[in-house]
């Protein structure tokens, strides 16, 4: 138990579907993060929020959708998805932009 | 890029100590190293972060020479459930940190 939950823990989708990725934080944390970690590629970061304000988008393509509604909760909204999307997407949480990153356990995507 | 370059893969032994060794020669002033873990089909785990000299907790230490170009990993007595990725980070903001391929150990019985 990291403090940091993803749901769902695997989802397949069509390239045509809209699902979301879910995270809830407990740990009293004040910046969010979704990362993308693709098979045989480093861990990359993908969009970061600070008190509910995004902060970062790292040129992630438009079809990935962030929403951070509070600091617990990040939403990563999908849409007209491609193959080479599918990946595990990890959320993490940090008291501050500063501190140390505490990562949840990963939504594995397969996109069909 | 990564900053930071280690061993692609490293066995050992359980009971062994383990050491695993992070080059940074372009480490910045105000950088600090940072090691994670990761076991397969589960999100990165924060190990130990470290400025200078040494610092230890309860799982690892991590040993930083005065020049700071390198750093250690030493896990003492592992087990087969410390079987996983290792990342050494390098930078000044945890959340601009910058991933490599980290180092896959394998600990044998």
């Amino acid at each position: 138990e990291t403090g940091v939950t993803q749901t769902p823990r695997h989802l397949v989708m069509g390239m045509t579907n809209k699902k979301s990725l879910k995270c809830e934080q407990h740990l009293g944390h004040n910046a969010m993060y979704w990362y993308k970690q693709s098979a045989k590629k480093p861990l990359e970061l993908m969009f970061v929020y600070s008190l509910e304000e995004r902060v970062e988008n790292n040129s992630v393509p438009s079809r990935f959708s962030p929403e951070c509604p509070n600091s617990s909760h990040l939403f990563l909204h999908l849409h007209t998805l491609q193959p080479e999307d599918s990946a595990l997407y990890l959320c993490a949480s940090s008291q501050a932009l500063e501190n140390t990153i505490y990562f949840g356990e990963g939504s594995w995507l397969t996109v069909v | 890029l990564a900053k930071t370059t280690q061993p692609i893969s490293m066995d050992s032994y359980e009971g062994q100590e383990v050491n695993i060794t992070c080059s940074h020669n372009n480490i910045a002033t105000n950088d600090y190293i940072t090691w994670y873990q990761q076991f397969p089909s589960q999100g990165p785990r924060f190990i130990i972060q470290g400025y200078k000299t040494k610092v230890t907790n309860e799982v690892a230490s991590l040993f930083i020479p005065a020049d700071r170009k390198s750093s250690t990993l030493s896990l003492p007595r592992v087990s087969l459930s410390d079987t996983a990725v290792y990342y050494c980070l390098v930078g000044d903001s945890n959340y601009q940190l910058i991933w490599g391929a980290g180092t896959k150990l394998i600990i044998k019985p």
